[in-house]
C-alpha cells in the first residue's frame, strides 16, 4: 500500500536559519510527490510538487524540496527561515491507478522564532 | 488565491440538528472534495465527486452524504449531527483529467457538536 510519513511533529528553528521538513514515501512505481501548508485556522495551500526531472523542486514562498529515490525521501528546505513561515506542512503522495486520490503525511508544525 | 468557498466558517449546534455545510467555486472544475480534519491533524477523505451527478465515498467512514447537482457547488449534509461530528471540514477542487494532485482548498468549516 502506498504510504508518506512524516517522522517529526514538530521542528523549532531560529529565524534566518535554514529549515527541513522531513518526509519519507512508500509508492509502487514512480511517485508523485507534494507539500502543502496550512495556516491556523484556514485551508490548504499547495506548495510545490515533484512529477519528474530535477530532484530539486523550487515552490512558492522560497520553499524548495529535494526528491531522494534512494532514501525514498521529499524533504522541504528553505535557505533562510522567516516567522512568517509558521505554519503547519503536509507531504503527499499521490496513489495509483485507478484511484490518483492523495494519501496524507501526519503533518508537521514549523515554528520559526525570532 | 483559490476560488473556492466555504460556509459557514464556524458553526455550533446541538445534538440532533440536520446541518449542510456549502461548498461552491467557480474554477469549472469538476473534481471535488471533502476532506475531515481534527485540528492540527492529518486529512482524512469523506467524498469525492468527478463531476455532476457522481458522487463517491472516500476513505474515513462518515455518516455525512453529499450531492453535486452543479458543477460549481458540493454540499455535505449530516442528517442528524452527534458530538463526534465535531471537526474541521476542507473542501478542495482540482481539474479533471490531470491527476497531477494540485487540489485548491477552501478555508474549512469548524464544526462543534454539543
Amino acid at each position: 500500500a502506498q504510504s508518506v510519513a512524516q517522522p517529526e511533529d514538530q521542528v523549532n528553528v531560529a529565524e534566518g536559519n535554514p529549515l527541513t521538513v522531513k518526509c519519507t514515501y512508500s509508492v509502487s512505481g514512480n511517485p508523485y510527490l507534494f507539500w502543502y501548508v496550512q495556516y491556523p485556522n484556514r485551508g490548504l495551500q499547495f506548495l510545490l510538487k515533484y512529477i519528474t526531472g530535477d530532484n530539486l523542486v523550487k515552490g512558492s514562498y522560497g520553499f524548495e524540496a529535494e526528491f531522494n529515490k534512494s532514501q525514498t525521501s521529499f524533504h522541504l528546505k528553505k535557505p533562510s527561515a522567516l516567522v512568517s513561515d509558521s505554519a503547519l506542512y503536509f507531504c503527499a503522495v499521490r496513489d495509483i491507478a485507478p484511484n490518483y486520490q492523495l494519501i496524507w503525511g501526519a503533518g508537521t508544525k514549523l515554528i520559526i522564532k525570532p | 488565491e483559490a476560488d473556492i468557498y466555504q460556509t459557514p466558517r464556524y458553526l455550533v449546534i446541538g445534538t440532533g440538528k440536520k446541518i449542510t455545510l456549502e461548498c461552491s467555486q467557480t474554477m469549472g472544475h469538476d473534481k471535488m472534495y471533502w476532506y475531515q480534519q481534527d485540528p492540527g491533524m492529518e486529512l482524512h477523505l469523506i467524498h469525492y465527486s468527478y463531476g455532476v451527478n457522481s458522487t463517491e465515498k472516500g476513505d474515513l467512514s462518515s455518516e455525512s452524504t453529499v450531492s453535486r447537482i452543479r458543477t460549481e457547488h458540493f454540499p455535505l449534509t449530516l442528517e442528524s449531527a452527534r458530538p463526534s461530528h465535531t471537526s474541521q471540514y476542507l473542501c478542495a477542487s482540482t481539474l479533471a483529467g490531470t491527476n497531477t494532485g494540485e487540489l485548491f482548498f477552501g478555508e474549512g468549516s469548524r464544526l462543534t457538536v454539543l
